[in-house]
């Protein structure tokens, strides 16, 4: 199975600021991985897929990049929504999760 | 637009089996793979599987194979997700999502409890 590691697990910060989530596969899977952001109560939602393709109706702060076993997910101006937690997903082989990352307000 | 309307809450003793299901709308629901995502809750999300509701194959996760049965009904757009032999770590939040680049649109959950 294809392990996928996010770091941090929990990140504070500040409205306004630029904020990186680091996703790491346990191998290769080319470019096969998605972003999604979950607030409390609520199904999780695509931001990104294609590790840098924008899901329509994203706002443009939102970017992804990356290919093989790193990627990254950078919000460029953090925003008061924006606090919630982030999974990166890879679909290379089958379908997993990572363990997710809290946005917490600092 | 697309709409993934899941079935309600059930409360399951051990070893029993539970049936959720999922009715899309809004597209055409044999265009599209589903997907089936478990949360427990306070946890993060854990992959089950997949269903093509154009011809019924089925591919599932390792460790839900033998437990885990996913079908579809393409008369009424409903995709189901039966999870048998059930046990109390099995209390989660199920969900079906289609799958359009990533799983681009996700039903409401439902929360299935497993207790004695």
């Amino acid at each position: 199975d294809i392990q996928m590691t996010q770091s941090p697990s929990t990140l504070s910060a500040s409205v306004g600021d630029r904020v990186t989530i680091t996703c790491r596969a346990s191998q290769s899977i080319s470019a096969w991985l998605a972003w999604y952001q979950q607030r409390p109560g609520k199904a999780p939602k695509l931001l990104i897929y294609d590790a840098s393709t924008l899901e329509s109706g994203v706002p443009s702060r939102f970017s992804g990049s990356g290919s093989g076993t790193e990627f990254t997910l950078t919000i460029s101006s953090l925003q008061p929504d924006d606090f919630a937690t982030y999974y990166c997903q890879q679909y290379n082989t089958f379908w997993t999760f990572g363990q997710g990352t809290k946005v917490e307000i600092k | 637009q697309v709409q993934l309307v899941q079935s309600g809450a059930e409360v399951k003793k051990p070893g029993a089996s539970v049936k959720v299901s999922c009715q899309a709308s809004g597209y055409t629901f044999t265009d599209y793979f589903i997907h089936w995502v478990r949360q427990v809750p306070g946890q993060g999300l854990d992959w089950m599987g997949w269903i093509n509701p154009n011809n019924g194959h089925t591919k599932y996760a390792q460790k839900f194979q033998g437990r885990v049965t996913m079908t579809r009904d393409t008369s009424i757009s409903t995709a189901y997700m039966k999870l048998s032999r059930l046990r109390s770590d099995d209390t989660a939040i199920y969900y079906c999502a289609r799958v359009v680049g990533g799983l681009d649109s996700w039903g409401q959950g439902t929360l299935v409890t497993v207790s004695s």
